[in-house]
């Protein structure tokens, strides 16, 4: 069966201190690995696309990482307006459909 | 430009009452998804239309649950017989072409079932 497990469940850092979100996943075939952010009342906003082992992607203060069973989302110096809710999904091969962990809450005070 | 627009935004009803949901996808995009969240959790897939056909019906929890995209663009979520498990948020997604393309997302109707 397809799965992702993310943890930690929640995160708190101070401003500035950075650190990693890590993403497991087991999927028949790995067509994509997505990572989202949501923030409270609103829908899951795009982040990055990862597609096979060992591709990286970076956006300001974050970057993805991918290997065979896992991803991380590492945070560089991050600012209290990084607090949110960081989503990972996968999507196997031959589906459309993204299979989503339960995320990371992440809070970073000034 | 517009991104995926969804209403109601909030939606109380009480059990056994039906209900629909609307989702109005980014222009152009083919492919539409629906997704539900519980409190706390990740999104769960619901359905999947490439244009007007659906595709994957798999996440549908029961046949009180329909959806359709009739002519290709905006889509119906429809509950019927609403039960207060069904009290979620409903997220509506849109890609240009489907595949592993990004899907974007509205923020979603919160149903409260009393």
């Amino acid at each position: 069966e397809d799965q992702v497990t993310q943890s930690p469940e929640a995160l708190r850092l101070q401003e500035g201190e950075s650190s990693s979100l890590n993403c497991s996943y087991t999927v028949s075939g790995l067509r994509g690995l997505f990572w989202y952010r949501q923030d409270p009342g609103k829908g899951p906003e795009f982040l990055f696309t990862l597609y096979s082992a060992g591709e990286e992607k970076e956006k300001e203060r974050l970057k993805a990482t991918l290997t065979k069973k896992e991803s991380f989302l590492h945070i560089t110096a991050p600012k209290p307006e990084d607090s949110a809710t960081y989503l990972c999904a996968v999507q196997a091969r031959g589906t459309d459909k993204l299979i989503f962990g339960t995320g990371t809450r992440l809070q970073v005070f000034p | 430009g517009a991104g995926v627009s969804q209403s109601p935004r909030y939606k109380v009803a009480k059990r056994g009452q039906d209900v629909a949901l609307r989702c109005d996808p980014i222009s152009g995009h083919v492919s539409l998804f629906w997704y539900q969240q519980a409190l706390g959790q990740g999104p769960e897939f619901l359905t999947y239309f490439q244009n007007e056909a659906q595709l994957d019906k798999s996440g549908l929890p029961s046949d009180r649950f329909f959806a359709e995209r009739p002519e290709g663009s905006v889509s119906t979520l429809k509950i019927q017989r609403t039960q207060q498990e069904d009290s979620a948020v409903y997220l509506c997604a849109s890609s240009p072409r489907g595949g592993n393309q990004p899907q974007h997302f509205g923020d979603g109707t919160r149903l409260s079932i009393l």
